[in-house]
This record gives C-alpha cells, sequence and structure tokens, in this order.
C-alpha cells in the first residue's frame, strides 16, 4: 500500500541545536498534517499544510509542503528537553471513496543537555 | 469545547473475554479514526468510519474485530475473544472532513493476560 516514509528514524541532538526531518511519498497529497507523541499519550496536532509551497510557522516549529506535493520537511529551532517524543507525518490517501489519514514511520527525538 | 475522549484508558482483559473501546469525537466531527498501536511502533490504520457508515476497514483484522459509530452515542471499537496479540494502544482520531486535519484522544491501553 502507499506509504509515507520518514527521516530521520530517530536522533539524538544537544540541547539548543536546531532539527530537521522529513517526510516522503510516491503519491501526491492534498495536506501534509505533522504531529507530536509523547509517551503513553495520543498524537497532538503541531501544524496543518493545505498549499504546495506552504510554509507554516508554529512557534519554534517550522513546517513547509513541498513543491512537488510528495514530501513536507520540520524544523525545530533551539530544541528544549520537552522536544523529546515521537513526531509523526500524515496525510489522507484516497480511498476511492473517500480520504484515510495515514500516517508516517516517525522520527524519534531525543534531546541531550 | 471538550477534544476526543476515549476510555477507558486502560482495560485488561482475560483471553477469550470481550473488549469494548470507546470513542466520544470533537463535538461537530462526524468522521472517526481508529489506530492501533503496539510499543516503540508507528500508528497503523484500522478502520474508518462517518457517522452510522465504514468508510474503509481494510487495517482490521476481519475476524473478532468489528467497528460502529452509531447515529448517537460515542463510536465502538469490539474486540471479541480477545488474544495476548491484541495487547496495544488504540487510538481514535476525529475530524470535521475527511481532508482536513485530526485530532486524536488519549488511545485505551488493552493489556491481554
Amino acid at each position: 500500500g502507499q506509504q509515507l516514509n520518514q527521516s530521520p528514524q530517530s536522533m539524538f541532538i544537544q540541547e539548543g541545536e536546531d532539527v530537521s526531518m522529513n517526510c516522503t511519498s510516491s503519491s501526491i497529497f492534498n495536506t501534509w498534517l505533522w504531529y507530536k507523541q509523547d509517551p503513553g499519550e495520543g498524537p497532538v496536532l503541531l501544524i496543518a499544510l493545505y498549499k504546495a509551497g506552504e510554509l507554516t510557522s508554529n512557534g519554534r516549529l517550522t513546517a513547509q509542503f513541498g513543491i512537488t506535493r510528495k514530501d513536507s520537511f520540520l524544523n525545530i529551532s533551539a530544541s528544549i528537553p520537552s522536544d523529546v517524543g515521537i513526531y509523526f507525518c500524515a496525510g489522507p490517501i484516497n480511498t476511492g471513496t473517500a480520504s484515510k489519514l495515514t500516517f508516517g514511520t516517525g522520527t524519534r527525538l531525543q534531546v541531550t543537555l | 469545547n471538550a477534544g476526543v475522549m476515549q476510555n477507558p484508558r486502560h482495560l485488561v482483559r482475560r483471553r477469550g473475554q470481550e473488549a469494548r473501546l470507546r470513542c466520544s469525537p470533537m463535538k461537530g466531527h462526524s468522521h472517526v479514526y481508529w489506530y492501533r498501536q503496539l510499543p516503540e511502533e508507528g500508528l497503523k490504520f484500522m478502520v474508518y468510519l462517518q457517522k452510522e457508515n465504514i468508510i474503509d476497514e481494510s487495517g482490521m483484522p476481519k475476524e473478532r474485530f468489528s467497528a460502529e459509530f452509531p447515529k448517537e452515542g460515542p463510536s465502538i471499537l469490539r474486540i471479541q475473544q480477545v488474544v495476548r496479540g491484541d495487547s496495544a494502544a488504540y487510538f481514535c482520531a476525529s475530524s470535521l472532513r475527511s481532508n482536513t486535519e485530526a485530532f486524536f484522544g488519549q488511545g485505551t491501553r488493552l493489556t491481554v493476560v
């Protein structure tokens, strides 16, 4: 089936560093969503993107909808310990009658002090 | 405006029993998704429902699993005759429309003993 591939799978960074992760697909997407999941919790929506080329910020987070509509990236600036968690990209995949929301494989972020 | 509510948060069942997981979507949302997550893994799509209709159940095992989203009341994910392999976190998400952002509940952690 169609998949969303995220990279890197995991990363260790120092507090204060900038982080970049991306999500790619073989299919075109009309919407890209980025979520963060803390241990033991449900995913929380960070940013939603609806237009090719769109660049959207949410505090220290910035996400872009790739021009080809097959990729998206998420940047976190000046990382802090509470940025630890798993970051998922997601997008609706057309199933014929409707679109189901499909998730990427996730990027696990760990921050060292 | 209350978020997506899932209950129970934790559920323990003996092998062979039935598990019923409930999800109340955000107010006004008529689209509900169920996902399953094993420890250290991503979110695996199970089923997508829109008020009283199952839109896509391609990720749900054909036996023992069923889902409904009645006109009144929460969406229910039902697992009959549970086995140890059913132990996982089950997350529900709701959205206003099929191509828009979805919001997650806190999940139900099912443990089969």
